[in-house]
């Protein structure tokens, strides 16, 4: 059974950077026909795919995003990562770390989210 | 302003049926895969229907999806109590401002 676990720091000053690392277990994150993506919450809102990244290193960007968002994969560790530059308070959300199929049927493994404010 | 777009809320009594839909176009919707997931307060969606239709294993038959054209619909019948939540529907976009799209979610009660 395939686990996802996000991580990283809970609280970001406005201007920084956020990191986050999703990390899986119970399965191969090289495993082929697979995405592994981002997708935001906002306190009380609806969900915002931020972007998807391939083993191989190939991404998908959601362009309303895409200039200030790094994605990465790490094989040997099973990981990958999310690089949000220049946050302000409208990035305040839960994220999740989920995986999508190469033929886009759906997200069916999610992480259970990290809450990430930006505040001073 | 979400790209899909569902009614903010539906209701109905235990045991009885809803449905509830979701609008899209024809970058999403009409020429890709629909899914919808379940949201309870404080925890991660949960995959309910993949590929229009398709149900993941433990997810009981109350539970159904459809599609035509540039619309969606999740069924649930038998309503329960514990079905109370929030359901999103979500398909890929091909715009070139697309990736992966969501409803702004359909808040279920039962009354």
């Amino acid at each position: 059974q395939v686990q996802v676990q996000e991580s990283g720091p809970g609280l970001v000053k406005p201007s920084e950077t956020l990191s986050l690392t999703c990390t899986v277990s119970g399965g191969s994150i090289s495993r082929s026909s697979y995405y592994w993506g981002w997708i935001r919450q906002p306190p009380g809102k609806g969900l915002e795919w931020i972007g998807s990244i391939y083993y191989s290193g190939t991404t998908y960007n959601n362009p309303s995003l895409k200039s200030r968002v790094t994605l990465s994969v790490d094989t040997s560790k099973n990981q990958v990562s999310l690089r949000l530059s220049s946050v302000t308070a409208a990035d305040t959300a839960v994220f999740y770390c989920a995986r999508h199929s190469t033929w886009f049927g759906s997200n069916d493994y999610w992480g259970q989210g990290i809450l990430v404010t930006v505040s001073s | 302003q979400s790209v899909l777009t569902q009614p903010p809320s539906v209701s109905a009594a235990p045991g009885q049926k809803v449905t509830i839909s979701c609008s899209g176009s024809s970058s999403n919707i009409a020429n890709n895969f629909v899914s919808w997931y379940q949201q309870f307060p404080g925890t991660a969606p949960k995959l309910l229907i993949h590929e229009n239709t398709k149900r993941p294993s433990g997810i009981p038959d109350r539970f159904s999806g459809s599609k035509s054209g540039t619309s969606a619909t999740l069924g649930i019948t038998g309503l329960q109590t514990g079905d109370e939540a929030v359901y999103y529907c979500g398909a890929w976009d091909n715009s070139l401002s697309g990736g992966w799209v969501f409803g702004g979610g359909t808040k279920l009660t039962v009354l």
